[in-house]
């Protein structure tokens, strides 16, 4: 089963603007990681977020946590074309030592 | 190596076969994982291997799916009689810590 939910499903956007989306996941979570995939392919970690923080920067990518609310969002600032992929937002949750992963965002990034 | 490897990229099979699908991990890295993507879903838990044993198979979908890591390094996914709802890109994770997972590229499997 799948634990979280991004929304939206698909998002398209222009070259130089800011790209956000959300996941929704259903139960407490030791952290939450964002993955990036092309093509179908391999997965590429992004960004990780612990339980106890709030928001995390890497470079063009922020990431905020609200546990009261059960949900994260990524925002991907000044996109570019290369930006364009699939996104999952994937959960750690308990002594469950395994990854769930949501559905994903598909974003498209026109030049 | 540098990262996780996985063979074949791509396998194409006919119902019924068997087919074994190979991961190496990082080296040093203790726990592997294999998981299951299905075209415009995200990807779905196979088992979880920490050392030689599967602390976790409960995302194996039935029997006739199997899997072995018996030097604690490489692992091989087994699936029998192969079904067309089989067909999915098979992906392998390695781990050191809970902080960093790296995966493969996967392999493209499609049962005709």
């Amino acid at each position: 089963s799948q634990q979280g939910e991004e929304d939206p499903q698909a998002l398209s956007i222009q070259e130089g603007e800011n790209a956000t989306m959300n996941c929704s996941y259903k139960t407490s979570i030791n952290n939450l990681q964002w993955y990036r995939q092309n093509s179908g392919r391999g997965l590429v970690h992004l960004i990780l977020i612990r339980s106890n923080e709030r928001e995390k920067h890497s470079g063009r990518l922020r990431v905020t946590l609200d546990t009261s609310k059960k949900s994260s969002s990524l925002l991907i600032t000044a996109s570019r074309a290369a930006d364009t992929a699939s996104y999952f937002c994937a959960t750690v949750r308990g002594s469950n030592y395994k990854l769930t992963f949501g559905k994903g965002t598909l974003l498209t990034v026109n030049p | 190596g540098a990262g996780v490897s996985q063979t074949p990229s791509n396998k194409v099979t006919e119902k019924g076969k068997y087919v074994e699908l190979r991961c190496d991990p990082i080296s040093g890295h203790t726990a592997l994982y294999w998981y299951r993507q299905s075209l415009g879903q995200g990807p779905e838990f196979l088992i979880y291997f920490q050392g030689t044993g599967a602390a976790d198979d409960s995302g194996l979908p039935n029997d006739r799916f199997f899997a072995v890591r018996p030097e604690g390094s490489v692992s091989t996914l087994k699936i029998q009689r192969t079904e067309r709802g089989d067909s999915a890109v098979y992906l392998c994770a390695s781990r050191f810590s809970l902080d960093a997972w790296f995966f493969g590229p996967g392999t493209r499997l499609t049962v005709l």
